[in-house]
């Protein structure tokens, strides 16, 4: 069974601060990692997605995140955060094998941005 | 905008009760996923449908069915409602196949009294 641990529950920032949110996942295989935003209460967005190629891959609004095999992480980063980065942040797992699309997601990290 | 439309927005439904949640997937997809988001749970998946059939089951209930249609919206059924059923339950679309993005709709949310 595939798993994520996010490590950060809730993360507290000044506005232009460096972001770096950690993502560990479990998975015997194959797998697409993504990154999805929930705003306030709104649905999940996709932040970033990773399914093969270049390990460091951009998303959109800036941000970016680095695959690392070795270590089975896939940590989201933004070099400097504006207030509207205030949101919950979701890293998800999916495996490349019919029958296990579905996305695994972490539990989640709260991202507070301080004017 | 997702592309990808639940109704209701909301439900507020008595113990006991049972309602349909309905999901319009973004068009030409033919995969539906349903989740629940929970306080205490976080997300979880509950099942997927690809091009009418299921393909996967998660920590669904036996209170709980689904299916997809021959036009590929799905609804989730929830049948003897009880308290701990409240929370958000979105669907997601995609192509379908290994290396495809899910979209997800802006959710429904179920509070049970």
């Amino acid at each position: 069974a595939q798993s994520v641990s996010q490590h950060n529950h809730h993360v507290i920032l000044s506005e232009a601060a460096s972001l770096e949110l950690g993502c560990n996942y479990s998975y015997g295989g194959t797998v697409n990692l993504f990154w999805y935003v929930q705003y306030p209460g709104q649905h999940l967005q996709l932040l970033l997605k990773y399914f093969s190629g270049d390990p460091l891959v951009k998303g959109i609004k800036g941000f970016e995140a680095e695959f690392i095999k070795s270590k089975f992480s896939f940590n989201l980063r933004k070099p400097s955060v504006q207030w509207s980065d205030t949101a919950e942040y979701f890293c998800a797992v999916n495996g490349v094998r019919f029958g296990n699309e579905k996305l695994t997601f972490g539990t989640g990290t709260r991202l507070t941005i301080i004017p | 905008d997702s592309g990808v439309t639940q109704t209701p927005k909301h439900l507020i439904t008595a113990t006991g009760q049972r309602v349909t949640l309905r999901c319009s997937p973004r068009s030409g997809d033919l995969s539906v996923y349903w989740y629940q988001q929970s306080l205490d749970q976080g997300l979880q998946f509950l099942i997927h449908y690809y091009n009418g059939e299921e393909r996967a089951k998660g920590n669904i209930l036996e209170r709980f069915s689904a299916q997809q249609f021959p036009d590929l919206h799905s609804e989730l059924n929830l049948s003897s409602l009880e308290l701990g059923d409240s929370a958000l339950y979105f669907c997601a679309s995609s192509a379908g196949g290994l290396n495809t993005e899910a979209f997800f709709g802006q959710g429904t949310r179920l509070t049970v009294v």
